[in-house]
């Protein structure tokens, strides 16, 4: 199974900085099957980036995805308040699909 | 408008079976693969199987397979995760989620969740 290892698992940033979050997979992903998702306490979650880099329909532009070889990158440029939440990336590129561990984006 | 609803909290006892289920609609429902995803309270999202809802072919993750049936009903547009003895480890909220039709890898077999349920929460006492 693919492992995805995400860090930092909690990411202390203040409202209108930028954010970077990582997700680095235990081997290469095929055809660069990644997701992010947003969760909110309470909340289902819901898919922020689809393929690595694809934005899903009605995601701000301040999301964005990346990819270099077996890392992951997910950056939001200018962190709202309602952006604090627990993100996480998701493999669909082998089966079984597998999740990281998840990273929390706090307010500092 | 996609939508899935999902039945209510539940609380049972260690060893009593349980069906919670996943109502579907806006869509076509049997054109798409259902997945099932389990949070532990305070802990992060882990796939159990997916179904799909065409012809109920299954896939379980090998953490769960034996541990729980996945099963739709095409003709209502319902989804349903089954226990047959619970355990306390059991104790968590189930999402249901749709797994995206546009860029679904069908020799792969997966894909993206791109609407989910609002979590049926699940706790089993010993």
């Amino acid at each position: 199974d693919i492992v995805l290892t995400q860090s930092p698992g909690i990411l202390s940033v203040s409202p209108g900085e930028r954010a970077t979050l990582s997700c680095r997979a235990s081997e290469r992903i095929n055809s660069n099957y990644l997701a992010w998702y947003q969760q909110k306490p309470g909340q289902a979650p819901r898919v922020l980036i689809y393929g690595a880099s694809n934005r899903a329909p009605g995601i701000p532009d301040r999301f964005s995805g990346s990819v270099s070889g077996t890392d992951f990158t997910l950056a939001i440029s200018r962190l709202a308040p309602e952006d604090f939440a627990v993100y996480y990336c998701q493999q669909y590129g082998s089966s079984p699909q597998t999740f990281g561990q998840g990273t929390k984006v706090e307010i500092k | 408008e996609v939508q899935l609803v999902q039945s209510g909290a539940e609380m049972k006892k260690s060893g009593e079976s349980l069906k919670i289920s996943c109502q579907a609609s806006g869509y076509i429902f049997k054109n798409y693969w259902i997945g099932w995803v389990r949070q532990v309270p305070g802990k992060g999202l882990e796939w159990m199987g997916s179904i799909y809802a065409g012809d109920s072919e299954t896939k379980y993750s090998p953490s769960f397979e034996g541990q729980v049936t996945i099963s739709v009903d095409k003709a209502v547009s319902i989804a349903y995760l089954q226990w047959s003895s619970l355990k306390a480890s059991d104790t968590a909220r189930y999402y249901c989620a749709r797994i995206d039709l546009l860029y679904f890898d069908w020799l792969i077999g997966e894909g993206f969740f791109d609407n989910w349920g609002q979590g049926t929460l699940v706790t089993v006492s010993s």
